[in-house]
């Protein structure tokens, strides 16, 4: 049982590229969250997903996109990296929005030059 | 918005005390509260979930109550160990799907 599990780990962009970020849980939850974590502020929601097939938008939206075609996947796009999207990126899953504790995974460390 | 704090920043205490980790929230409306800890460059680790209707949770030498009227949770952490040296964040959950989070309490246990 791996849990929540994030790839990569670390990538350096440079402005403009795109990239995507994978979210895998193996623990059968249907609820998943992409957060993002910067110096001296909390983690804080980019989107999340009630479900497989939908998303919704979080507190900070602009400039990613996700989908949720697999129920254990969750991806986080980056369609053109900009260098206030550098931050440490968190996928979380649940079975219970609220309900039920939150998972996170390791992280992924994104530098956009 | 729900805004929630987390005082203080950083603590350092010996190995053995007891101590405590503050958190306050500006919502009282809230679904749940969620303790976390973080090593540095990693994940988060949940410690300790408290549901609305509760009022505190226990896990081994950690204890976290919860004030909704007032807004304040806090985590009790009883004697001490070098390897408690982390990072403590507080998350207040709301129906909509979010957690909150504070910016954390940064903990060092000396030896």
């Amino acid at each position: 049982n791996a849990g929540v599990t994030q790839t990569p780990k670390f990538r350096v962009l440079k402005t403009g590229q795109s990239m995507t970020l994978l979210c895998a849980q193996d623990m059968n939850h249907e609820y998943m969250y992409w957060y993002r974590q910067d110096p001296g502020m909390g983690l804080r929601l980019i989107h999340y997903s009630v479900g497989e097939g939908t998303t919704a938008k979080g507190e900070v939206p602009d400039g990613y996109n996700v989908s949720r075609l697999k129920k254990q996947n969750f991806l986080l796009g980056l369609e053109s990296a900009a260098p206030s999207q550098t931050s440490v990126y968190f996928c979380a899953s649940s079975y219970v929005a609220g309900g039920h504790e939150q998972y996170f995974g390791p992280g992924t460390r994104l530098t956009v030059t | 918005k729900q805004e929630v704090t987390q005082i203080p920043a950083a603590l350092s205490v010996p190995e053995g005390e007891n101590l405590v980790l503050n958190c306050s929230f500006t919502d009282s409306a809230i679904y749940n509260l969620q303790w976390f800890r973080q090593d540095p460059g990693k994940g988060l680790t949940s410690l300790l979930l408290i549901q609305s209707s509760q009022r505190e949770q226990t896990s081994g030498r950690l204890n976290a109550s919860l004030d909704k009227s007032s807004g304040r949770s806090t985590l009790y952490i009883a004697a001490s160990q070098p390897g408690d040296s982390a990072t403590y964040l507080c998350a207040v959950g709301t129906g909509a799907n979010n957690l909150f989070f504070g910016t954390g309490t940064r903990l060092t246990v000396i030896p």
